[in-house]
């Protein structure tokens, strides 16, 4: 499926380097989601937008920082990143943040922090 | 938020009728229940989503007592290819969770 694309794939950074993950969805929906997914642990809600507004921080270390240009893209910047910051960082999207919409999720970044 | 509870794992036969239920006591008036699975390093799949009673797509049925306390995600006929973990949510898209899922193994 291509609805919602994530780049890259996978990612090794170090401790000092800044990088951004980046969003695309391509379903014509109004609502992104950042999620972060360690080892053996269920998904954990980072981020949402809606309309290119934030709707949602879950307490997210300022050390990641989203951004969503326009309701296609979302961007997660990042810098000074812990390993424990390692994981699979998903995106997703749905037509609104309301009741009744399921979310489709890009395919994940393979992030490894050294 | 409503809180889920699964069953942490299950196994089952290729062939055979797979029933995972998930509680949410707590559930709001307004909440849907949607159901996704995932795969290794991949992200969730949207399964089925319904409100009450019966909702039944080309790959599953999701049955929901009048209490709405619970709901029951039913595969059947499984095959190999099923095996991966299974996510019960319970709100809206902005607002639900995902709890530690069930992970079902299908052996041949």
């Amino acid at each position: 499926e291509t609805g919602v694309t994530q780049t890259p794939r996978h990612l090794v950074m170090g401790m000092t380097n800044k990088k951004s993950l980046k969003c695309e969805q391509h379903l014509g929906h109004n609502a992104m989601y950042w999620y972060k997914q360690s080892a053996k642990k269920p998904l954990e809600l980072m981020f949402v937008y809606s309309l290119e507004e934030r709707v949602e921080n879950n307490s997210v270390p300022s050390r990641f920082s989203p951004e969503c240009p326009n309701s296609s893209h979302l961007f997660l910047h990042l810098h000074t990143l812990q390993p424990e910051d390692s994981a699979l960082y998903l995106c997703a999207s749905s037509p609104s943040t309301g009741q009744g919409y399921e979310q489709y999720f890009g395919p994940g970044t393979r992030l490894t922090v050294t | 938020l409503a809180k889920t509870t699964q069953p942490i794992s299950m196994d089952s036969y290729e062939g055979q009728e797979v029933n995972i239920t998930c509680s949410h006591n707590n559930i709001a008036t307004n909440d849907y229940i949607t159901w996704y699975q995932q795969f290794p390093s991949q992200g969730p799949r949207f399964i089925i989503q319904g409100y009450k009673t019966k909702v039944t797509n080309e790959v599953a049925s999701l049955f929901i007592p009048a209490d709405r306390k619970s709901s029951t995600l039913s595969l059947p006929r499984v095959s190999l290819s099923d095996t991966a973990v299974y996510y019960c949510l319970v709100g809206n898209a902005g607002k639900s969770t995902f709890g530690d899922g069930t992970t079902l193994t299908v052996k041949p």
